[in-house]
């Protein structure tokens, strides 16, 4: 069966540092891959997806970037966080060319202070 | 790109009582729907999906409506109980292309014991 993996789950950080959360999914291969953010608990804002190693395509324009070295790895960084990056991250996979649900990770809860 | 708007933003209900969360879209290419629970804290989890071949799916206490000429599909929970507190997002995919889900808002649910 599939699995995914995020971390960390907590995280709380100083402006201007940076910031690297991974994501990994096991048990497919060549899955889309999306990175969400949720303010206030509420909204869930696509900032990232992939469907292929190297291949990553924006929704959002911010300080943040992501990269996918391998097939089911995904990362989301910055070389210096703001305040207003605080919120709860999310992972997610889907199966590339078809219509079904996208499986979610547990989570990173970022506090930028 | 699609766009999906989810009303109401908060529904408060008493238990027993029945809950009904409606989303509209406005892509008409756009051919699965489903819809998450979000529990607070945690990651959204698929409970329901709805694909446009089809015009109601039941699942016990949940059902999911879909009008594909109106673009528009609602949630129906009934018997309400404290456990069906949470988020509810709706999305809706499109066909071909990456797949990228496009979520409504969220709708955070509350049901009073």
């Amino acid at each position: 069966s599939q699995t995914i993996h995020q971390w960390p789950a907590t995280l709380v950080q100083p402006v201007g540092s940076p910031l690297s959360l991974e994501c990994t999914v096991e048990g497919t291969s060549n899955p889309n891959l999306y990175w969400y953010r949720q303010a206030a608990g509420r909204g869930l804002q696509l900032l990232f997806y992939s469907v292929g190693i190297g291949q990553i395509s924006s929704e959002v324009p911010q300080n943040l970037s992501a990269s996918r070295p391998q097939d089911r790895q995904f990362i989301l960084s910055s070389k210096k966080l703001l305040l207003s990056d605080s919120g709860f991250y999310l992972c997610a996979w889907s199966v590339i060319g078809v219509n079904t649900e996208a499986f979610f990770g547990q989570g990173t809860r970022l506090t930028v202070v | 790109g699609e766009n999906v708007e989810q009303h109401p933003s908060t529904l408060s209900v008493q238990e027993g009582d029945s809950a009904v969360i409606k989303c509209t879209y406005s892509d008409s290419a756009s051919n699965y729907f489903p819809w998450y629970k979000q529990e607070l804290g945690k990651r959204p989890q698929l409970i329901i999906d709805i694909r446009s071949n089809v015009g109601e799916k039941k699942d016990q206490r949940i059902a999911v409506t879909l009008n594909k000429t109106a673009k528009h599909f609602s949630l129906h929970i009934t018997e309400t109980q404290p456990e069906d507190s949470a988020v509810y997002f709706c999305a809706a995919r499109i066909s071909g292309g990456s797949y990228i889900p496009t979520f409504g808002r969220g709708t955070s649910l509350i049901v009073h014991p």
